[in-house]
């Protein structure tokens, strides 16, 4: 149990096709964060959320969209994928998200496959 | 850009043996994270190093910060199955972390 739940676990999805991942966290942190894990590639962040605001895009195709309703759950929002973005997706948190000292509390993330 | 260089970049060893795993980098750091991340899950931090030349222990595992605080090292005594994993470095910057390439690790029963 890490505090941090993303679901779906696995997802399998079409080019065409509208999903979205999710990502709840119980362990009361301000900051929210989204990454990629691909194989042979360093965890790559894509977006920041403080306190509910995004402070960090990292150049994120449109096709991601994130939206954060509170400090506690983190979506990110899926749309005319290509090949390339099947990865591990990790949600992670932490107490506040300019602290760059501060532990990250990961999910055990999200396995996209794009057909 | 900063970039964080892992090696080796796979390593299987036997129970019982010792390794130790490196994380380089060309800037200097002000803090540095290193976490495993076992299959099917999420990282999760093992330590934080902070002060140049800085020695952190975790039962079998020994954490350094190199003196000139640009690289850092994790050495395990008598790997265990259990330590099967990816090891990643972090750097800390003012705002996020800067993971490195990793270093995946088997320990054969």
């Amino acid at each position: 149990e890490t505090g941090v739940t993303q679901t779906p676990r696995h997802l399998v999805m079409g080019m065409t096709n509208k999903k979205s991942l999710k990502c709840e966290q119980h362990l009361g942190h301000n900051a929210m964060y989204w990454y990629k894990q691909s194989a042979k590639k360093p965890l790559e962040l894509m977006f920041v959320y403080n306190f509910k605001e995004q402070t960090e895009n990292n150049s994120v195709p449109s096709r991601f969209s994130p939206e954060c309703p509170n400090s506690s759950h983190l979506f990110l929002h899926l749309h005319t994928l290509q090949p390339e973005d099947s990865a591990l997706y990790l949600c992670a948190s932490s107490q506040e998200a300019f602290r760059g000292n501060q532990p990250q509390h990961f999910g055990d993330g999200t396995r996209l496959s794009i057909l | 850009t900063q970039l964080l260089e892992q090696s080796p970049q796979f390593l299987s060893i036997q129970e019982g043996e010792n390794l130790t795993v490196y994380c380089n980098s060309s800037s200097v750091f002000s803090s540095l994270q290193w976490y495993r991340q076992e299959p099917g899950e999420g990282p999760v931090l093992l330590v934080t190093v902070v002060t140049g030349g800085e020695v952190k222990k975790l039962k079998r595992l020994t954490f350094q910060f190199g003196d000139a605080r640009k690289d850092s090292s994790l050495h395990i005594t008598a790997a265990q199955p259990g330590d099967t994993g990816l090891y990643l470095c972090a750097l800390a910057t003012t705002n996020k972390l800067i993971f490195g390439t990793g270093t995946l690790l088997a320990v054969q029963p």
